[in-house]
């Protein structure tokens, strides 16, 4: 069984950094893609970042980029999320997803990221 | 970017009914797109990729069609789980994936 858990959520303050975790489980890790997509309250959804399954190829919003880097340990099964210079904008719950080619076939249950001072 | 809309914002239908959604890109995407179910305080789940082909587990009442710049999602009849929000997500040309902006499917 797939399983995706994210950690690293909660409140930082504006221009500080967190870093996002998520631990993948129940299928070969590198050999897929893999995302993060938030959700701001009461909002639709936004793809954020993803990395291809050898950080060969890495792509970005333009909301996030130059502050937001996304990474990957194939050998930890685990993906990341460095968010650095947060803003207010920036508060939303963060979903990790497993790519298949480049939509999304499974999801973790998300980590809160609250941007205030 | 490509601009995804859904239409309408928000459906409001009685369990049992035919339910038609839609979603439009801002320019083709052949057949890169996906469907998505959220109900509320849980995670999206994929119903549709490839425009037409249902994921692992989706029941045979959820179908998508379409090409290019014109999709359609098609609940044949509306069981009371389904109520929710749904998106669609266009992955043709990337960064960045970007998604439609939902339609909720509320009970009438």
């Amino acid at each position: 069984e797939v399983q995706l858990v994210e950690s690293g959520g909660g409140l930082v303050q504006p221009g500080r950094s967190l870093r996002l975790s998520c631990a993948a489980s129940g299928f070969i890790f590198d050999d897929y893609a893999m995302h993060w997509v938030r959700q701001a309250p009461g909002k639709g959804l936004e793809w954020v970042a993803g990395i291809n399954w050898n950080s060969g190829k890495i792509g970005y919003a333009d909301s996030v980029k130059g502050r937001f880097v996304i990474s990957r340990d194939n050998a930890k099964n685990s993906l990341y999320l460095q968010i650095n210079s947060p803003r207010a904008e920036d508060t939303a719950l963060y979903y990790c997803a497993k790519g298949q080619q480049w939509h999304f076939d499974h999801w973790g249950q998300g980590a809160l990221v609250t941007v205030s001072s | 970017e490509i601009v995804m809309t859904q239409s309408p914002a928000t459906l409001s239908v009685s369990p049992g009914e035919r339910v038609t959604l839609s979603c439009r890109a801002s320019q083709s995407v052949f057949i890169d797109l996906a469907w998505y179910q959220q109900k509320p305080g849980q995670s999206p789940r994929l119903l549709i990729y490839g425009a037409s082909t249902r994921a692992t587990g989706i029941p045979a009442r959820f179908s998508g069609s379409g090409s290019g710049t014109e999709f359609i999602l098609t609940i044949s009849s509306l069981q009371s789980e389904d109520f929710a929000v749904y998106y669609c997500q266009q992955y043709n040309n990337w960064p960045p994936l970007t998604f439609g902006g939902g339609t909720k499917v509320e009970i009438k």
